[in-house]
């Protein structure tokens, strides 16, 4: 079984609807990150959360809200979905000793 | 705040030449470097890390790169490209904020022709 996994793999929507992508892990990891990726762009960090009470803003968090509820799960959710959100989205973790980060498969979300 | 250069979006290489893709860092604190890998349609994997110690690391599938302090580089280098090679790698700094996270360069795609 996979250790960090994402719920959908992909999903189309429309433009003014609300989205919610999902991802759990396995890992026991404290740290959780959610990064949107572009083409030419790298990945780029949403929100990051470092235990359950301690959720930070990233580079690019405006449209963007989350949820860490519970350990093991980290929620983002886009409240009114537009088409330049269009990308794949990764979840990841990491542990407080190395900073070494594991990621899930991505999520392809298409705003049409 | 911490930043990362990758020189190339794209490199090519023929089947059994050396691959080598670059990669320069800016930090006001000593680095933590990470090279991942992706290959299509899946999450990233890392390769390689360093942290502390010796400066050439090595790392999964016979990819290793030097830290080099001096000219603020972390170049991953292969002696001899495998066509599984083929995928896109992306070099990421360890932050020098409070919270550390983790900030990606924008990816180099390398193609390793037969």
């Amino acid at each position: 079984d996979a250790d960090v996994t994402q719920t959908p793999r992909n999903r189309i929507t429309k433009t003014g609807k609300r989205i919610m992508l999902e991802c759990s892990q396995t890992k026991g990891h404290d740290r959780m990150y959610w990064y949107r990726q572009d083409p030419g762009l790298g990945l780029q960090l949403i929100y990051y959360s470092f235990d359950v009470k301690d959720i930070n803003k990233g580079e690019i968090s405006d449209g963007y809200s989350v949820s860490r509820q519970a350990q093991a799960k980290f929620s983002l959710s886009l409240e009114s979905a537009i088409p330049n959100q269009t990308a794949l989205y990764f979840c990841a973790t990491s542990d407080l000793l190395n900073n070494e980060q594991f990621f899930g498969p991505g999520t392809r979300l298409t705003v049409l | 705040a911490q930043s990362v250069t990758q020189l190339g979006s794209h490199v090519s290489v023929s089947e059994g030449a050396l691959v080598l893709l670059r990669c320069n860092y800016s930090s006001s604190v000593p680095p933590y470097l990470f090279w991942y890998v992706q290959y299509p349609n899946q999450g990233l994997q890392l390769l390689l890390k360093y942290t502390t110690g010796a400066t050439l690391v090595k790392g999964i599938n016979g990819f290793e790169a030097e830290f080099k302090k001096s000219e603020t580089s972390f170049h991953l280098t292969k002696p001899s490209a495998h066509m599984s090679d083929a995928a896109e790698y992306f070099c990421a700094v360890r932050g020098d904020t409070g919270r550390r996270a983790l900030t990606f360069g924008s990816g180099t795609r390398l193609q390793v022709q037969p």
